[in-house]
């Protein structure tokens, strides 16, 4: 069973509107998680990074939170643009060890 | 200008031959990683190497192999005996193996015909 479940699997979204994506992991013990944007045909790019004690953090349009009790993050993308369009991984990694979780990722189409 | 490169982008292979995927880094890390991603699935690890001349399986290992005798090269080979190599290969690097953030190449994407 994959250790970090992101839902929806896609979504089609109008320009300028908001949209949240959800990823809900088992690993133990958390370290941090990771939100990655990728484009078509790309490698992934690091947006944020959420620690043990953080809830929440922004990197422009884009705002993570993290729920550590109930080990449950989300991604929210506000005020879309085209350049959105991408597919965002959520990746997670335990305490004392560098082995990574991947989440399947949340493919994202913006539309005019 | 920093970065990892990957080549060749884009990648055709016969059924039964052997192809190496070309990763280099100039950003000085020590660790490096290989990666396989399929569509609709999450990143899976092949090989990884925290310091020249080390490298250690991943999950997926078979059918793969690689080298590390230059900090900032790291090629993996798709061997014949990877029953279903047709995939897109991600290179990564870390500045030390127990640095989280990874750095990301741009990606092969190989064929096999």
């Amino acid at each position: 069973k994959n250790q970090v479940e992101q839902s929806p699997q896609s979504l089609i979204i109008l320009e300028g509107k908001n949209c949240t994506l959800q990823c809900n992991y088992t690993v133990s013990p958390f370290s941090n998680l990771r939100w990655y944007k990728q484009d078509t045909g790309r490698g992934p790019v690091s947006l944020t990074i959420m620690t043990f004690s953080e809830n929440t953090k922004s990197n422009g349009r884009y705002t993570a939170t993290l729920d550590a009790d109930t080990k449950q993050s989300s991604l929210h993308i506000t005020a879309s643009q085209l350049s959105d369009s991408a597919s965002y991984i959520c990746v997670v990694s335990a305490r004392g060890n560098n082995r990574l979780a991947f989440g399947k990722g949340n493919q994202v189409v913006v539309i005019p | 200008d920093g970065g990892i490169t990957q080549s060749p982008k884009y990648l055709f292979r016969k059924e039964g031959q052997n192809v190496t995927l070309s990763c280099e880094q100039n950003l000085n890390h020590d660790a490096m990683y290989w990666y396989r991603q399929d569509p609709g699935q999450g990143l899976r690890l092949i090989y990884y190497s925290q310091i020249v001349n080390d490298f250690q399986k991943g999950d997926i290992a078979e059918g793969y192999s690689v080298s590390r005798e230059k900090k900032e090269s790291f090629p993996l080979t798709v061997t014949s005996a990877q029953k279903n190599p047709t995939a897109f290969y991600l290179c990564a690097s870390t500045p030390d193996f127990l640095h989280r953030e990874q750095f990301f190449g741009p990606g092969t994407r190989l064929t096999v015909l």
